[in-house]
């Protein structure tokens, strides 16, 4: 089975500019949830989705959002980009369900300038 | 309050030693799931070991274990027999069912181990 992989890697961005970045979950997993690290801090949730809806979100605003398509890949846009969202995003798939693991991508560095 | 605390920035071990990351949580949910997740500095997260609150054992996985404390609220990872390629980040991670069904995951910020040879 192939895990999750994420596109692109790396990129850098300047500020106001929008970006999207793309996640592939693992087989079987219908469940996504996206995390912003930055440096030297823990991830924190952004949001999550479950079969294509949309049903949590951590505190981030609207101009991070995203999609889910029916074959549960996904994708996280950010609009307006700001300095501070320079950060690494993880993405991450399971079942869903109650013992389920994360299992995560290898995360896309974004840099804003 | 922080929901997952890791007080230890970095930790150094000896190489074939045995190591114990901290860990605390705050919850009020009944019902809950702890995790700690290897991050290299290549970035990916590897998850490394689950503990459900319900658990009656503490979880094992190879070299590692959990120290579950549901009293104390702590969920310590321990590895045993320390190698090279157990220097990295390691998080501590709470899972709590929120409205609407979802889980949300939450992370701590991390400890920093270096295995000395």
């Amino acid at each position: 089975e192939t895990g999750v992989t994420q596109s692109p890697t790396h990129l850098i961005k300047t500020r106001g500019q929008q970006v999207t970045l793309r996640c592939s979950s693992q087989s079987g997993h219908n469940t996504v949830s996206w995390y912003q690290q930055a440096l030297g801090q823990g991830p924190q949730f952004i949001f999550q989705y479950y079969r294509e809806e949309e049903n949590g979100r951590g505190n981030f605003p609207p101009r991070f959002s995203g999609l889910q398509f029916p074959n549960y890949s996904s994708e996280l846009n950010v609009n307006a980009l700001e300095l501070d969202d320079s950060a690494l995003y993880l993405c991450a798939s399971s079942f869903g369900t109650d013992r389920d693991v994360l299992t995560f991508g290898a995360g896309s560095r974004l840099t804003v300038l | 309050a922080q929901k997952i605390t890791q007080t230890q920035p970095g930790m150094f071990v000896q190489e074939k030693e045995a190591v114990t990351l901290d860990c605390t949580y705050d919850t009020s949910d009944p019902s809950y799931g702890l995790f700690w997740y290897k991050q290299p500095s290549s970035g990916e997260m590897i998850f490394l070991i689950y503990q459900g609150s319900y658990d009656q054992q503490n979880a094992t996985e190879g070299r590692y274990s959990l120290n579950f404390q549901k009293a104390r609220k702590s969920a310590n990872l321990v590895i045993s027999a320390s190698q090279l390629g157990d220097s990295a980040m390691y998080f501590c991670a709470m899972r709590e069912l929120r409205a609407g069904g979802y889980q949300k995951v939450t992370f701590g910020t991390g400890t920093k181990l270096q295995v000395i040879p």
